[in-house]
């Protein structure tokens, strides 16, 4: 079954203890993407990855950081949380050709719930 | 400033009707754009990608429309049901054709509500 996973689910941490959210996908897909999903914000990107070890910035990078050593994971990392961090974060992952884009049905993990307190 | 519009936050129709959502934008002239359907607590599911050379595009009830003109794209539910009763959200890369892609902006969403 087609499918990405992301671990933990849901995730309460207080303020600056380093945390790593994983996401994990197992379509071969190039593209792999890290979204936060905040009240009257909608979606937005925070990462994203066009293959292995490529990476770009997306809407709202700051505090975060990733890395896609291989195809199939592509890990969320908070260095330093903070409250303004709590939200609903969303893997996805699709394929990809630098010319045309997502060339087919991006699909989305369930979501981790994360709270900064 | 919001990047992409979609210009009603709930539509509310009965069922069997069309509902039509909308989605604006302004500053780009996108490759491509995407719909999805996202239930409350679950990710987004993808429904359609519609490019910039397709004018239309269906998906069994379901039409969509780019106009890179009026930088808009219409959304068409048809024969409604309520369960199809959700939040609707489009989605652009906001880079050229020719320009590497891989950006995603979304819209705040529309939550529709089929009533029997």
């Amino acid at each position: 079954e087609a499918q990405v996973t992301q671990n933990p689910r849901y995730l309460i941490t207080v303020t600056g203890k380093k945390l790593t959210v994983t996401c994990s996908q197992n379509m071969n897909h190039e593209y792999m993407s890290w979204y936060r999903q905040d009240p009257g914000l909608g979606l937005r990107q925070i990462y994203y990855s066009m293959n292995v070890e490529v990476t770009d910035k997306g809407d709202v990078p700051e505090g975060y950081k990733v890395s896609r050593k291989e195809k199939r994971n592509f890990p969320l990392i908070l260095e330093s949380p903070s409250p303004n961090q709590t939200s609903l974060y969303f893997c996805a992952s699709s394929l990809f050709t630098p010319q045309g884009g997502l060339t087919d049905t991006q699909y989305f993990g369930p979501g981790t719930r994360l709270t900064v307190l | 400033s919001q990047k992409i519009e979609q210009n009603s936050e709930a539509l509310n129709i009965q069922e069997g009707k069309t509902a039509t959502l909308t989605c604006n934008y302004t500053n780009y002239s996108p490759a491509y754009l995407q719909w999805y359907r996202q239930d409350p607590g679950r990710g987004p599911v993808f429904l359609l990608l519609i490019r910039e050379n397709e004018k239309e595009k269906r998906k069994e009830r379901l039409k969509v429309t780019f106009d890179t003109t009026l930088k808009q794209s219409l959304f068409h539910i048809t024969a409604s049901q309520p369960a199809d009763s959700a939040t609707y959200l489009c989605a652009l890369d906001p880079a050229d054709r020719g320009s590497t892609l891989g950006r995603l902006y979304f819209g705040r969403g529309t939550q529709l509500t089929v009533w029997p």
